[in-house]
């Protein structure tokens, strides 16, 4: 079974820092690898979808990479500003017939003025 | 676009009682899914639809039933509500299950905050 962890569960930052946001996953044979944002009380929206042949993705000041090997992505968010503040989840389809994501818990972040 | 929408926002229910959880997407999605979100875990899926006329369990779909009533909608349905179901419920399209981006990419909608006591 497919297990995805965000490490930290929360971040704290100051304005301008660079945000680096990680995601694991157990089983390396993955489809492709989507990062969310949820802010308080709304829902997910999609930022980047990486599919497994590719390293990176990137978008504004949001890049993802991805290490299919380690098991691993981050997502980079450059020069961080308070409306950045929400949760980030990350989440993994296992084959292109999968019908499921599995989710990593997220990573609550806080950009501070 | 609307995207995806849900009904209600918000519901508060007694244990035994039972109510239907909507969805609808205007995206001409063939695949439609249920989640629900507890604090510190990630999403789970309950029950997910690949297209019109099929349903099939996700990873905890006891204690609910689903329709496909068309292409657009997508209902979740507690029969006899539960405290344990007390959760954020999310439905979420995508063009179809398989296949490469963005055949697969899922678009969420804002959820349903349902507290059962």
């Amino acid at each position: 079974k497919q297990e995805v962890t965000q490490i930290p569960a929360a971040l704290s930052v100051p304005e301008g820092e660079n945000l680096v946001l990680n995601c694991s996953f157990t089983d390396s044979a993955i489809y492709n690898l989507q990062w969310f944002r949820q802010d308080p009380g709304k829902g997910l929206t999609s930022l980047l979808l990486i599919q497994s042949s590719q390293r990176e993705q990137t978008s504004g000041r949001l890049n993802a990479s991805l290490d299919k090997s380690s098991g691993r992505s981050t997502l980079y968010i450059a020069a961080s500003q308070p409306g950045d503040s929400a949760t980030y989840l990350c989440a993994v389809k296992g084959s292109s017939n999968d019908y499921k994501l599995s989710f990593g818990a997220g990573t609550t972040v806080t950009v501070r003025a | 676009n609307a995207g995806v929408t849900q009904t209600p926002k918000f519901q508060v229910l007694k244990t035994g009682q039972s109510m239907t959880l909507q969805c609808a997407q205007d995206m001409n999605h063939n695949s439609m899914y249920w989640y629900r979100q507890d604090p510190g875990m990630g999403l789970r899926l309950i029950y997910y639809s690949a297209s019109e006329g099929t349903t099939d369990k996700g990873e905890v779909p006891n204690g609910y039933n689903v329709s496909r009533l068309n292409k657009r909608e997508f209902s979740l349905r507690l029969e006899s509500a539960a405290p344990s179901q007390t959760s954020v419920y999310f439905c979420a399209s995508s063009p179809r299950t398989s296949g490469g981006a963005p055949y697969n990419e899922q678009f969420f909608g804002p959820g349903t905050r349902l507290t059962v006591l």
